[in-house]
């Protein structure tokens, strides 16, 4: 069973900032299975990035994604009021068909 | 602009079953994709529940998998989610979303949600 695992739980910053956030997968996965979405309170999560690197449809170009292997990285350049969340990453693969990581909250400092 | 919407009762009792349906606008399910289903308990993260392809073959979480089905209607363009034997552990907030053919089986669209509570 591939595990996602989030890093950090927690990430508090200010507007403005550059907010990095990990997942790290338990197998190698192919980078094709990663995306990434984003979760405000109240609300559906919302598609980021797929492919591990591809921004989905209307989303800034202040969100981009890295990574190979078992490690992805979601980058927000610089955090606008509107990006304090929670965001999830999500593998396709082998047993189980589809997980997703535990979440990381970005916090306003 | 593809839209899902989540409809069923917000009340299910321990050991009946949960039955929600998907309706579909401005995409026609028999075109292709996958549509899934995903959950939310309160206060945490998500977990995905499975999918089906419009042909109506399934694939289902292993932790699931004996309590789940999940069945399309083309001719009304929606899908549905059966969940037998709940318990409170089954509260959560369930979302339906199209999910993308292979290579990346994301999840581009996505309804509101809608709350399920399982008590007596």
């Amino acid at each position: 069973e591939i595990v996602l695992t989030q890093s950090p739980g927690t990430l508090s910053l200010s507007p403005g900032e550059r907010a990095t956030l990990t997942c790290r997968a338990s197998q190698t996965i192919s980078s094709n299975y990663l995306s990434w979405y984003q979760q405000k309170p109240g609300q559906a999560p919302r598609l980021l990035i797929y492919g591990a690197s591809s921004r989905a449809t209307g989303i800034p170009d202040r969100f981009s994604g890295s990574g190979s292997g078992t490690d992805f990285t979601l980058t927000i350049s610089r955090l606008e009021p509107e990006d304090f969340a929670v965001y999830y990453c999500q593998q396709y693969g082998s047993s189980p068909p589809c997980t997703f990581g535990q979440g990381t909250k970005v916090e306003i400092k | 602009q593809v839209q899902l919407q989540e409809s069923g009762p917000g009340l299910v009792k321990p050991s009946e079953t949960l039955s929600l349906t998907c309706a579909v606008s401005g995409y026609s399910i028999s075109s292709g994709y996958y549509w899934g289903w995903i959950r939310q308990p309160p206060g945490k993260g998500l977990e995905w529940i499975g999918s089906i392809y419009h042909s109506g073959s399934t694939y289902y979480n292993p932790s699931l998998k004996s309590r789940v089905t999940i069945s399309v209607d083309t001719s009304k363009n929606h899908f549905s989610l059966r969940l037998t034997s709940v318990t409170a552990a089954d509260t959560a907030v369930y979302y339906c979303a199209r999910q993308a053919q292979l290579p990346t089986k994301k999840f581009d669209y996505w309804g509101q949600g809608t709350l399920v509570t399982v008590s007596s």
